[in-house]
């Protein structure tokens, strides 16, 4: 049980266009949900915290404008990276709390985005 | 706010030794901590979590202990195997996780 897939696992776009990651929670309903991003040999950081039907609440130096986070449902959550430039490279990973849980329980990971900005 | 840090970034070990993997943390607020396991090109796998209530949980091969008095928490490995190799990262937190630099155990036969 609580498995979360990510798609797509691979993307390579051209600088300026816009890249969706989707994040779905495959067996169970996540009311929260945490966009979280890392650069090679480096720790995750949280981007931001999504919860369904509400605003994502953005870490300090996330561009909001930039990662739109939207939590439509109970299973899914999508990134888009509007205007993706070269820095925007990087692993992009999702993660799930289970209700009950909210932010401080186990969080189930996705597999991962690797975008690359060409 | 919290920052999380692991005290080596590499550790090797034989086949059949046990693991010690350590980590610091700064917020004595933080009641919730977890340890991860991230192999190369992939996410985060759970491998075990503890509460601020506790100061020790058991798992399969894995024990984690919990020093909430000098902030510190360690990731016990007993009997490491070749497949254990990974990159290992605690993460602790309240409403939210901060992630540690991470430890790379590298397991020889």
């Amino acid at each position: 049980g609580a498995v979360v897939s990510q798609h797509p696992s691979r993307v390579i776009c051209k600088s300026g266009t816009s890249v969706k990651i989707e994040c779905r929670s495959l067996d169970f309903q996540a009311t929260t949900m945490f966009w979280y991003r890392q650069f090679p040999k480096q720790s995750l950081m949280l981007m931001a915290t999504s919860n369904e039907g509400s605003k994502a609440t953005y870490e300090q130096g996330v561009e909001k404008d930039k990662f739109l986070i939207n939590h439509a449902s109970l299973t899914l959550s999508t990134l888009t990276v509007t205007s993706a430039h070269p820095e925007d490279s990087s692993f992009y990973i999702c993660s799930a709390t289970s209700p009950g849980q909210g932010g401080s329980g186990e969080q189930y990971f996705g597999p991962g985005t690797r975008l690359t900005v060409t | 706010g919290e920052s999380v840090g692991l005290h080596l970034p590499t550790l090797s070990v034989q086949e059949g030794d046990n693991s010690i993997i350590n980590c610091a943390y700064s917020n004595s607020a933080s009641d919730y901590f977890i340890w991860y396991k991230q192999e190369s090109g992939k996410g985060p796998q759970f491998i075990i979590d503890i509460r601020s209530n506790m100061d020790k949980r058991q798992g399969q091969r894995v024990t984690v202990l919990l020093n909430k008095t000098v902030k510190h928490l360690s990731l016990q490995i007993a009997a490491t195997q070749p497949g254990d190799s990974a990159v290992y990262f605690c993460a602790a937190g309240f409403q939210k996780l901060v992630f540690g630099t991470g430890t790379r155990l590298l397991v020889s036969p």
